[in-house]
């Protein structure tokens, strides 16, 4: 069955420190991938996405992800965190055959210190 | 400014009660979407809209309904079938329903059972 899987329920890492969130998935075909940004009580923002060519893929607000499909990861990353990055972050992926569906993992909350 | 309005922000129901959350977005987007998130969990889809006077059931539709008569409108009803409502529900739409669209997010509303 098709699933992904972010192993860190929290982060806490400190202003100006670097960042990886982790996202392992499981799916037989070509994946594709997304990371969300999720600010307290509020909806998702798409950060980047993931279809084919390069694998590692550039978003807003200075993160980036790097596929690897040997280890079935999507990891999210910022060299410098700011205060304004803690939120809770989620990643997805979207099956590439049939109708509409996306899944979504259970998600990771950062909390960043001044 | 074009967006996802999602009304009310908080919504209280009692026992044995039907409520409507509302979702509007003036994107012109084609397709729209209902999940839900519950607290240590992504999201799961409820229904989705692909065209105005159509609609598909998600994963977890039992308990949950949506009409679709106008492009900028899809708005749930929680019926009393639905035993464990409390929730936040985010409303979503993109222009179409292939998996490579992204998918723009309303505020969210949150439902809580007195």
């Amino acid at each position: 069955a098709q699933s992904v899987t972010q192993p860190d329920i929290h982060i806490t890492v400190s202003e100006g420190a670097s960042l990886e969130l982790r996202c392992n998935y499981s799916y037989g075909a070509t994946p594709y991938l997304f990371w969300y940004v999720q600010s307290p009580g509020q909806g998702l923002q798409l950060l980047l996405k993931y279809f084919s060519g390069d694998t590692l893929v550039q978003g807003i607000k200075g993160f980036e992800a790097e596929f690897k499909r040997s280890q079935s990861s999507f990891n999210l990353r910022k060299p410098s965190v700011h205060w304004s990055d803690a939120a809770e972050y989620f990643c997805a992926v979207a099956l590439t055959s049939g109708t509409y569906k996306y899944i979504f993992g259970t998600g990771t909350r950062l909390k960043v210190l001044a | 400014d074009g967006g996802i309005t999602q009304s009310p922000k908080y919504l209280f129901r009692k026992e044995g009660q039907n409520v409507t959350l509302s979702c509007e977005q003036n994107l012109n987007h084609d397709a729209m979407y209902w999940y839900r998130q519950d607290p240590g969990q992504g999201l799961r889809l409820i229904y989705y809209s692909q065209i105005v006077n159509d609609f598909q059931k998600g994963d977890i539709a039992e308990g949950y309904s949506v009409s679709r008569e106008k492009k900028e409108s899809f708005p749930l009803t929680v019926t009393s079938a639905q035993k464990n409502p409390t929730a936040f529900y985010l409303c979503a739409s993109s222009t179409g329903t292939i998996v490579q669209e992204t998918q723009y997010f309303g505020p969210g509303t949150r439902l809580l059972v007195l």
